[in-house]
């Protein structure tokens, strides 16, 4: 299967602090999606991106497709504690509408 | 999770039981996957359907069986629970296509094998 690399694992941030978080990949993807996770739920999307060189904004969070294709950039701007959870990013490589996902970055915002 | 109901919510079993876990929706989309979530694994696809009848296997299928015999539906059977089958199982659901697929999920489904 593919492999997606998502760093970092986990952030401890002070809240109003700023997050980057990345996703790689060995091969190419036509379709980006990032998506959070809070304890016991399933995973909400955040922001889709479809085109490379895309960035697209969601409130405070923002998102990038790299232009190489096998990358993706997520940034919250301001963190605030209920930003607190695991943060995914998953790939379509177009082979079937078959989505990757990265193991996830766990993210906890000290007030 | 709107759209989208699984069954059961959580689940104990022993080991060389037949488990099955259901997926329901309600979006009359097209794709329907079923995917598991383990600690440093993120979440695997285990296997999906983009039609009636129509599934194909994911990067985990082993030890594992579906069907999808109308739209709303899609079942997965674990014919003989391993422990190693001990995770939560997520169903997600996407409308298809290029340049607007999305996955939106299930609530999630704990399954433990004793």
């Amino acid at each position: 299967g593919q492999q997606l690399n998502q760093s970092p694992q986990s952030m401890f941030i002070q809240e109003g602090e700023d997050v980057s978080m990345n996703c790689t990949s060995s091969s190419i993807f036509n379709t980006w999606l990032w998506y959070k996770q809070d304890p016991g739920e399933g995973p909400v999307l955040l922001i889709a991106l479809y085109k490379a060189g895309e960035l697209t904004s969601n409130g405070r969070l923002t998102a990038q497709f790299g232009i190489t294709r096998k990358d993706s950039f997520l940034n919250i701007s301001a963190s605030i504690p209920s930003d607190v959870g695991i943060y995914f990013c998953a790939g379509d490589p177009n082979t079937g509408n078959q989505f990757y996902f990265g193991t996830g970055t766990s993210l906890t915002v000290i007030p | 999770d709107a759209g989208i109901t699984q069954s059961p919510r959580h689940k104990v079993t022993e080991t060389g039981t037949p488990v099955t876990l259901r997926c329901h929706q309600t979006e009359n989309h097209r794709y329907m996957y079923w995917y598991r979530q383990d600690p440093g694994h993120g979440l695997r696809l285990i296997h999906y359907s983009y039609g009636v009848k129509d599934t194909d296997k994911g990067e985990v299928s082993d030890g594992y069986s579906v069907s999808r015999s109308k739209t709303e539906d899609f079942l997965l059977t674990l014919e003989s629970a391993t422990s190693s089958q001990t995770s939560v199982y997520f169903c997600a659901i996407g409308a298809g296509g290029s340049g607007a697929n999305v996955l939106t999920f299930g609530a999630g489904s704990r399954l433990t094998v004793l």
